[in-house]
């Protein structure tokens, strides 16, 4: 299996611009997390789908942010208008444990930056 | 909602020594685990070790859990150059699909 699969690496935008990160999970998980990862915040839970479904979205910092789980293999992370403060890291991560917290798989991350 | 927080926040070590990293926690869990992320990588899942097990072994790592004082530990023998990175920790509560990471514990291995 390839792991989970994140598009773009990297994605360089201006203020204001809409920004879409892209997700391919593992193959048979049903299980998909969204994070954020700052130097100043850590490691940031923002969404999490089990079985296509969102979950918990309490970590979603404002409306600006959407996030879909179309199909099992496909999810995407919107920002809409992009701010400055929105530069992180993106991680998605699939488990195929639906109950009780298992091992997360985590894809490469997306490395955006606002300007 | 709780989360994992490390302790100590930096290591640096000789290689071959022995690196020990602590975890603390506020609430009940159904497991912890550990991760490792290398620099501009994702998170590594390295070891998950349930409420109800007190020690765990893989490999060059040991984990151990300690429920009445919520807190972990993990220990890497023999450190390698290889071994450097964030180690983060993450608790799982009952009934819930999310992980709580704590700040992550870098580790530098000198060669």
């Amino acid at each position: 299996d390839a792991g989970v699969i994140q598009s773009p690496r990297h994605e360089v935008t201006e203020m204001g611009q809409e920004v879409t990160l892209r997700c391919k999970p593992i193959s048979g998980h049903n299980s998909l997390f969204w994070y954020r990862q700052t130097m100043m915040r850590g490691l940031e839970l923002l969404i999490y789908f089990n079985n296509n479904v969102p979950i918990d979205d309490s970590g979603m910092p404002e409306d600006r942010f959407s996030a879909k789980m179309p199909n099992a293999s496909f999810s995407t992370l919107k920002i809409q208008p992009s701010e400055p403060r929105d530069s992180a890291v993106y991680f998605c991560a699939s488990s195929g444990t639906s109950g009780g917290g298992g091992q997360q798989y985590f894809g490469p991350g997306t490395r955006l930056t606002v300007t | 909602s709780q989360q994992g927080e490390e302790d100590p926040q930096a290591l640096s070590i000789q290689e071959g020594e022995n690196a020990t990293m602590n975890c603390s926690y506020k609430t009940s869990i159904n497991n912890l685990q550990w991760y490792r992320q290398n620099s501009g990588r994702g998170l590594v899942h390295l070891i998950l070790i349930r409420s109800n097990e007190r020690e765990k072994h893989s490999g060059r790592l040991r984990v151990t859990l300690d429920t009445s004082k919520k807190s972990s530990s993990l220990l890497i023998t023999a450190s390698r150059a290889a071994d450097t990175a964030s180690y983060f920790c993450a608790t799982a509560p009952y009934g819930n699909n999310r992980l709580a990471f704590g700040k992550g514990n870098q580790v530098v291995v000198i060669p």
